[in-house]
């Protein structure tokens, strides 16, 4: 299976603030991996598709970038309802794998 | 509006056996795949397997393989998570699912139901 490091597991942002998450695959995912925003007691809510493809009705302050092994999730402008843990996915190869999350907190 | 509309929370003891449901809503039911997924408490996500009512074609994440059993029934637009003798390790929140894109299984989880919780006590 392809393992999927995340990286940092918490971070801490206040408002306003940029942040970058970054995931590593294990080998290769090529451009197939996805970014999805949970909130306690929900279920996660798809970001980011293909690596880069913004998800209708995500706001731009959401963008995703990368291929290969290495992905990163940035925020700008960080609003307080960002404040979730976040996880990305790979759906080259099955079984499909998930990170192990991101946690961002308010500082 | 696609909407998947998963069955109520279980409280159940070990041995006993358990089917969950999962109702699609909103799109052409047999042209997407259906997902399921684990979430264990306080951790993430793992794929459990995913099928397509189309054909019934079903398959599993080998880890998941012999413990879960994955149906559909197209007439009704539900697919179905079944355990035959459930574990004090199968406590967790189970989701449905559907890719985003029709037919492909080369495709993000754009919609997700909202969780059944199982709860299984030894």
């Amino acid at each position: 299976d392809i393992q999927l490091t995340q990286s940092p597991s918490t971070l801490s942002a206040s408002v306003g603030d940029r942040v970058a998450f970054t995931c590593r695959a294990s080998q290769s995912s090529g451009r197939w991996v996805a970014w999805y925003q949970q909130k306690p007691g929900k279920a996660p809510k798809l970001l980011i598709y293909e690596a880069s493809h913004l998800e209708d009705e995500v706001p731009s302050r959401f963008s995703g970038s990368g291929g290969g092994t290495e992905f990163t999730l940035t925020i700008s402008n960080l609003q307080p309802e960002d404040f979730a843990t976040y996880y990305c996915q790979q759906y080259d190869t099955y079984p499909y794998t998930f990170g192990l999350g991101t946690k961002l907190d308010i500082k | 509006e696609v909407q998947l509309v998963q069955s109520g929370a279980e409280v159940k003891k070990s041995g006993e056996s358990l089917q969950i449901s999962c109702r699609g809503s909103g799109y052409t039911f047999s042209n997407y795949w259906t997902v399921w997924l684990r979430q264990m408490p306080g951790k993430g996500l793992e794929w459990m397997g995913m099928i397509y009512p189309g054909d019934s074609d079903t398959r599993y994440n080998p880890s998941f393989q012999g413990q879960v059993t994955i149906s559909v029934d197209k007439s009704i637009s539900t697919t179905y998570l079944k355990w035959g003798s459930l574990k004090a390790s199968d406590t967790a929140m189970y989701y449905c699912a559907r890719f985003s894109k029709l037919v492909t299984t080369m495709s993000a989880v754009g919609y997700w139901g909202q969780g059944t919780l199982v709860i299984v006590s030894s």
